[in-house]
This record gives C-alpha cells, structure tokens and sequence, in this order.
C-alpha cells in the first residue's frame, strides 16, 4: 500500500545520544516534512525538503539534522544539542512542491523519549 | 507574526448532535486551507480542504465554510459519532515559504 513509513514508533534515548528517526514514502512526492508535536501542542516544522539534496530549516530547527539522498528518504537526526528531544515526531510529504493542492500525508509518528 | 489559531481548545458534544469546530486565521493572503483530524498517539489524517475561491465545501458528514471577510474557517461534523473523537488542526498555506502552517488544535469528546 502506498503511504509514509515512520521507525521506531517508541525510542527512549539517554541525554547526550544522538538518534536517528527513519521516514520512507512510496507516494512519489517531491516535498518531505518532519514537525515536532509536544502535548497538547500544534506541531510545529523542523526541517522540509522539497527536492532530493536540498532541504530547508523550519522553525525549530536547532539541534536536529536531516538529509535527502533518496526521494524516499528523509531521515531526522535528534542530536545532543536538542535540549529538550522529548516529543512526538510526525513525517509528512506531499506538498506545494509536487504542484498539488497542498495537503500533506502523514506518518503515524516516532515518540522519542529521553531518560 | 502571521499565525492560525483556534477559538476554543475543547469541545464536548452529545453523540448524535452537530459539531463545529472554528478557526481563525491572520493572513489576509492565504489561499488554500486544510482540516486535520488526530486520534491519540497517531497522525493527522486529512478530512477536507477548501480553496480560497469558494466559501463552502461538503464532504462525508464534514462541511467546511470559509469566511474571507473574517479571516474564520469552520469545519461541521453532523451527526457526531464517537469515532469522531480526536484533536481537530486546521492549517492554511503560506503563500510566501508554500508551507502549510497549522493551528493548535480542538479537542473533540464525543459523550454517548
């Protein structure tokens, strides 16, 4: 089935660790997103890319890194500057870039978890 | 800043009844809206989008009106169903970055 591919669904990390959340999509999109969600809260962007290796910073990018080598692929690196990882991480693609309407298809999450 | 918001943060309907869950945004030049529906511990699923072009779209049991004149966008669920219980985001684009910029969300409890 076509669709978004988020792992690890939970991850529990120690404070200094970096850790790397997976996102693969079979959609052909173009635009990939990563937001972070913390309780209660809106999501906000951390990083989006709207073409294989080129990416942009959104509005909370300190402390996260991504790459886009593949179409498919749009990895999060949750490094030991993050000072507070803890959150719910959603994966997104879609988008402007593909010239369509703008709706964007979700992941089902990671939940990163910091001891 | 330009931001999109809620005016209320929960919601709590009789199974049955009609819901309506509103949204305000603050770019005049938005022009493409979107309403997310979020069950607890997944990720938003698309309901319905309107275009700025157009001040009513109908869906499955889900209206969406938009008021230019207001800067207000609304989404109706009729007959709400348990199912229907979830956080509600609404997100317009940014005519400027083209990204989607989203609210905070509603919570909707649905009491049978």
């Amino acid at each position: 089935d076509g669709g978004i591919t988020q792992s690890p669904k939970y991850l529990f990390r120690k404070e200094g660790q970096n850790v790397t959340l997976s996102c693969e999509q079979n959609l052909n999109h173009d635009a990939m997103y990563w937001y972070r969600q913390d309780p209660g809260q809106g999501l906000r962007l951390i990083y989006y890319s709207q073409i294989v290796n080129d990416f942009q910073k959104g509005d909370i990018a300190e402390g996260y890194s991504v790459s886009r080598e593949k179409k498919e692929s749009f990895p999060l690196t949750v490094t030991s500057a993050q000072k507070n990882p803890t959150a719910f991480y959603l994966c997104a693609s879609g988008g402007l870039a593909d010239g369509g309407t703008g709706e964007l298809f979700f992941g089902e999450g990671s939940r990163l978890t910091v001891l | 800043g330009e931001s999109v918001g809620l005016h209320l943060p929960t919601l709590s309907v009789q199974e049955g009844d009609n819901s309506i869950i509103n949204c305000a945004y603050s770019n005049s030049a938005s022009d493409y809206f979107i309403w997310y529906k979020q069950e607890s511990g997944k990720g938003p699923q698309f309901i319905i989008d309107i275009r700025s072009n157009m001040d009513k779209r109908q869906g499955q049991r889900v209206t969406v009106l938009l008021n230019k004149t207001v800067k207000h966008l609304s989404l109706q669920i009729a007959a709400t169903q348990p199912g229907d219980s979830a956080v509600y985001f609404c997100a317009e684009k940014d005519v400027n970055q083209g990204n989607l910029i989203f609210g905070k969300g509603t919570k909707l409890s649905v009491k049978p």
